[in-house]
């Protein structure tokens, strides 16, 4: 079955200190993975996805993500947290039978204090 | 920025009730969705359509959810009745092209509650 697993209900992180949001995925035929971030009561936004290519895909304010195909993971990252940058993180994997559907991971809530 | 509108973003409703939910997509947009997410867990596809035929509703509990898409535009996902277990964030969102190409824009979403 296709689906993706977001292993760390939250992750907490000091402003200025790199960050990493974890992401592993099960699909068949190749994947294709995004990363959307959701402020509350508020939609969700696209961030960077990865369809082909560079393993390291960079995408809005600041975030990459790294394919790695092996671990079939994905995980978000940032180089430097900013208090802004709270909010909840949601992979999600193109689905292989409707390739206009995504299947998003339980989500992670990302908390940077100051 | 062009956005996917919604009303309400918020609804309370009594269990037995109906509730509609109204979604407008952006300009030129054919594939509107219609996804459910309960608190705490990811969104998950109900209804998918392009222009105004449904693509995919597998997901879509059709005793009482019913959706339509009028000429093909804005669109109308409702419940009837109501239950306890629909609480939940009901987003929209649009695509211009495949979500490999373009990706989705989703709109603020409706906050329902069932009491």
């Amino acid at each position: 079955a296709q689906s993706v697993a977001q292993p760390e209900d939250q992750v907490n992180v000091a402003e200025g200190n790199p960050l990493t949001v974890k992401c592993t995925y099960s699909v068949s035929g190749n994947p294709y993975l995004f990363w959307y971030v959701q402020y509350p009561n508020r939609g969700l936004q696209f961030l960077l996805k990865y369809i082909t290519g560079d393993n390291l895909v960079k995408g809005s304010y600041g975030f990459e993500a790294e394919f790695n195909k092996s671990q079939t993971s994905f995980h978000l990252k940032k180089p430097s947290a900013l208090v802004s940058d709270s909010a909840l993180y949601f992979c999600a994997v193109r689905d292989s039978f409707n390739t206009d559907k995504l299947i998003f991971g339980t989500g992670t809530r990302l908390q940077v204090f100051p | 920025e062009a956005e996917v509108a919604q009303s309400p973003r918020y609804k309370i409703t009594e269990k037995s009730q109906a509730v509609a939910f109204w979604c407008d997509p952006i300009s030129g947009h054919a594939t509107l969705y219609w996804y459910r997410q309960i608190l705490g867990q990811g969104p998950e596809l109900l209804v998918q359509f392009q222009d105004e035929s449904v693509v995919d509703d597998s997901q879509l509990p059709k005793d009482r959810f019913s959706a339509e898409r009028l000429k093909g535009v804005d669109s109308t996902l409702k419940i009837q009745p109501a239950e306890l277990g629909d609480s939940a964030m009901y987003l929209c969102a649009s695509s211009l092209a495949t979500v490999s190409r373009s990706g989705y824009t989703f709109g603020s979403g409706t906050r329902l509650t069932v009491v």
